[in-house]
């Protein structure tokens, strides 16, 4: 099945600081990514959607100045967490959407293995 | 409002089969998937179902009816590294995803 990256796997970095996550669909094209968040013991939440070309759609309550959002071509997609603080350590995951072309599935999401972000 | 409902928490014994409900509520409707997820990992894809009827991989089926809102996964032959969450999730007019909390699901040799 498709595949899609994500890195870095794990970071750790200080408060105040910028983290960029990396999101990649390895053997098909995404015109569409979406970026989650998830906290313990609780379900995926959407925090944005990020579509090729043009400006990301996020979720009511999510900074966008906070979670700056680059799809910059087909297969990557950037999350940049800006100013971190330790409230913002979390799992974050992104999914991609595949439409199926010449396959039997219309159109599924596959997602990377996710990031975990820890703030000091 | 758009809402998902399955079961929090649901035990069975190895080798054993179980199934999981699902019922959704979303405006319009393109699709429901389930996931498999294990503690501290990111979900993988295990079905998707969009017309009605029941879907087969293996040790693993999906079932749908759309009229009623309502969706299964059953799992055969149960193993311990089944243990884990399954998210049901639909589709929405919008092609967004409506996550359901998940279903925890223990297995005991």
């Amino acid at each position: 099945g498709a595949v899609v990256s994500q890195h870095p796997s794990r970071v750790i970095c200080k408060s105040g600081t910028s983290v960029k996550i990396e999101c990649r669909s390895l053997d098909f094209q995404a015109t569409t990514m979406f970026w989650y968040r998830q906290f313990p013991k609780q379900s995926l939440m959407l925090m944005a959607t990020s579509n090729e070309g043009s400006k990301a759609t996020y979720e009511q309550g999510v900074e966008k100045d906070k979670f700056l959002i680059n799809h910059a071509s087909l297969t990557l997609s950037t999350l940049t967490v800006t100013s971190a603080h330790p409230e913002d350590s979390s799992f974050y995951i992104c999914s991609a959407r595949d439409l199926g072309f010449g396959t039997e599935i219309q159109e599924t999401q596959y997602f990377g293995p996710g990031t975990r972000l820890l703030v000091l | 409002g758009q809402n998902i409902d399955q079961p929090t928490e649901m035990t069975a014994t190895e080798g054993a089969i179980v199934q999981i409900n699902c019922t959704y509520q979303t405006s319009g409707f393109n699709g429901l998937f389930w996931y498999q997820q294990h503690a501290g990992e990111a979900p993988t894809f295990l079905s998707y179902n969009v017309l009605d009827g029941l879907e087969e991989k293996g040790r693993f089926s999906s079932f749908l009816s759309r009229s009623k809102g309502y969706s299964y996964l059953l799992l055969k032959e149960l193993q311990m590294k089944d243990s884990a969450s399954y998210l049901c999730a639909a589709l929405d007019s919008n092609y967004q995803l409506i996550w359901g909390a998940g279903t925890k699901l223990i297995i005991k040799p």
